[in-house]
């Protein structure tokens, strides 16, 4: 059972552009919403989150959308910088165990 | 840096052999998590801890898997006689309680000739 659905699969995007990556979820039994930044060779590091109860989080050049009618979440990146190019993670967290629930990642290459 | 730390690195052994790879949380974090990674593939959960006490394991966790985390501090994951589907990135996260971020390490990359 897919619980997270995560798109796009890759993103090319140039040097100053926006990259946009969508989740969507399918439990309501989810308590927070982070995004997870992945380097090859190199564990998952905590980009930025956000709870139910806001619809946008900005941190730098960094923001997080919320649409919890829809199901919804998605990751933008402002001025993309090749700096920026590695596999994003949505990783919803069960209110219960707290257990995280990755999709299956996005390769973004930001070009010069 | 006192991140999370798992050790081996990386881990090549031949099918049939057993393997124990060990994380050390950051310190005073009570929730420990294991997760499975394998190529092109998101995280997948295995098994959390808080303190010592093993509280949920994940179905993916055959007979063959067994993790500990015998005082609360660091965690070892064993696997017995481990079969080629068994090679995968295996990560560690702590947390400092169940609410607080998860924090990962970079992982124990183990293939299986």
């Amino acid at each position: 059972q897919q619980q997270v659905k995560q798109s796009p699969q890759s993103l090319i995007v140039q040097k100053g552009g926006i990259s946009i990556i969508n989740c969507a979820y399918e439990n309501t039994a989810f308590d927070y919403f982070p995004w997870y930044q992945q380097f090859p060779g190199k564990g998952p590091a905590l980009l930025i989150a956000i709870r139910p109860d806001v619809s946008e989080k900005k941190e730098g050049r960094f923001t997080i959308s919320f649409n919890k009618s829809a199901k919804q979440f998605s990751l933008h990146i402002m001025d993309s910088q090749p700096g920026d190019s590695a596999t994003y993670f949505c990783a919803p967290r069960m209110d219960s165990s707290y257990k995280l629930i990755f999709g299956s990642g996005t390769r973004l290459l930001v070009r010069p | 840096d006192t991140g999370v730390s798992q050790d081996p690195r990386h881990k090549i052994t031949k099918r049939g052999q057993n393997v124990t790879f060990r994380c050390d949380p950051i310190s005073e974090h009570n929730r420990l998590y294991w997760y499975r990674q394998t190529l092109g593939q998101g995280p997948e959960f295995l098994t959390y801890f808080q303190n010592e006490a093993q509280l949920e394991k994940s179905r993916l966790l055959s007979d063959r898997f067994s993790a500990e985390r015998p005082k609360g501090s660091f965690s070892t994951l064993e696997i017995q006689r481990t079969e080629q589907g068994d090679s995968a990135m295996y990560l560690c996260a702590s947390s400092a309680t169940g609410y607080q971020p998860q924090h990962f390490g970079d992982g124990t990359r183990l293939s299986i000739l």
